[in-house]
Formats: structure tokens, sequence, C-alpha cells
């Protein structure tokens, strides 16, 4: 089945330096990827839908210039989190699916876990 | 918002059929409703989607009302490794169309 693979699975950084995350997949072309994030006991939200060779799209409230997102190819999306400090500590997941060829599912990485000292 | 209700939390015994409800009344004739599962600290996981027939696959089988304003999820033989949080989605099949997480159940599985 459809893989979708993210790295690094868990990174702690200090208050002020830039994260990178990637999202891949592995086994199909993705036009279309999207980031969630999940704080502790809640569900995920959305926070872009990163398009393949375009500019992001972000949802209400989220900072475009603090979550950087490039989707350079058909398979690889980054969402980097600039000048990370203690309060953007979440669990981040990606998503991408195999695109409009009918009633295809999303598939997702398996997170994440990011921690600012 | 998102545009499914479901109880926050439910309990089953390992062994039994486990029966998640999820009600969507305003879903819309080319809406499909899927079905995802999140155990604890992983990312999402595919179960099962359809549009208005019952479908079954080698994890579970989703049953959709006539009116398609609810659907069941039905885990037959549920397992330990079944506890999780149970996401019941609506959205537009064939679209690079984006996911609007609800808060789902969480199903324990009682040994």
């Amino acid at each position: 089945g459809a893989v979708v693979s993210q790295h690094p699975s868990w990174v702690i950084c200090k208050s002020g330096t830039s994260v990178k995350i990637e999202c891949r997949s592995l086994d199909f072309q993705a036009t279309t990827m999207f980031w969630y994030r999940q704080f502790p006991k809640q569900s995920l939200m959305l926070m872009a839908t990163s398009n393949e060779g375009s500019k992001a799209t972000y949802e209400q409230g989220v900072e475009k210039d603090k979550f950087l997102i490039n989707h350079a190819s058909l398979t690889l999306s980054t969402l980097t989190v600039t000048s990370a400090h203690p309060e953007d500590s979440s669990f981040y997941i990606c998503s991408a699916s195999q695109g409009a060829r009918g009633n295809q599912p999303q598939h997702f990485g398996d997170g994440t876990r990011l921690s600012i000292l | 918002d998102a545009k499914t209700t479901q109880p926050p939390s439910m309990d089953c015994a390992e062994g039994r059929a486990a029966n998640l409800p999820c009600n969507h009344s305003t879903i819309s004739g080319n809406e499909y409703v899927y079905w995802y599962r999140q155990i604890h600290s992983q990312g999402p996981q595919y179960i099962i989607h359809g549009l208005k027939n019952n479908e079954t696959n080698e994890m579970a089988s989703l049953i959709i009302t006539e009116d398609r304003k609810s659907s069941t999820l039905i885990l037959p033989h549920a397992t330990l490794r079944d506890t999780a949080v149970y996401y019941c989605i609506v959205r537009v099949a064939g679209r690079d169309d984006k996911i609007i997480f609800g808060k789902g159940t969480r199903l324990h599985i009682l040994p």
C-alpha cells in the first residue's frame, strides 16, 4: 500500500533554532501534501496545504513566516519551523494523497515529535 | 468545522465486535465517508471508506444507512491492539481536498 515517510521522528532543539521536517511519498507521486499539528490529548489541526511547484495554502491563524513549506518535487514536502520556541513543541504530521484518480484516501506519516527547550 | 459527530469514548471487550457510530446528517451526495484511527504517538491509519454501499476489507466493515446520514464502523473481533482514537470523516473523493478532523472516539478494548 501507499507509504508516507517522515523524518526525523523525534527532535529536541534549543529555543531560537530552526527545524526542518521532511515528508516523502515513497511509492506514489503526490501533487498535494498536508501538514498537521497535534497537541497532547487533542485532535489533529490542519496547518497548511502544500502544493507541488506553488505556494502553500495556510489555514487561518497559522503564521506562514513561522512555518515555511516547500514542495519542490512530487514526492517531497518540507516544513521548517523557524526560530522555534517552547510553544512550538508539538507532534507534526504530514499526509499525502495519490490525487484526483477516483476515491483515493490520504495516507499519513508517523509524525515528528518536536521538543523545544 | 468537522462535519461528523462521534461519541467521545467507548469500551469493548476483547474478542467481541466493536461498533463505532458516526452521524453525518449534512453529508452531500458526492461526499464519501472515511474512517481513520490513531494509535498513541503514531500518525493516523486509513481503515476504510464508502459512498453509499456497505464496504468490507481485511480490517473492518462499514455500514452506511440508506439516507447516508449516519454510519457504523465494525471491528469484528476486537483485540487490545485496536485500542485507539477512531475518526469518522466526510470528504469529496477525487480531489485533493483537505481533511478536517473532529475529536473522534477513543476506543478502549478491555481484556
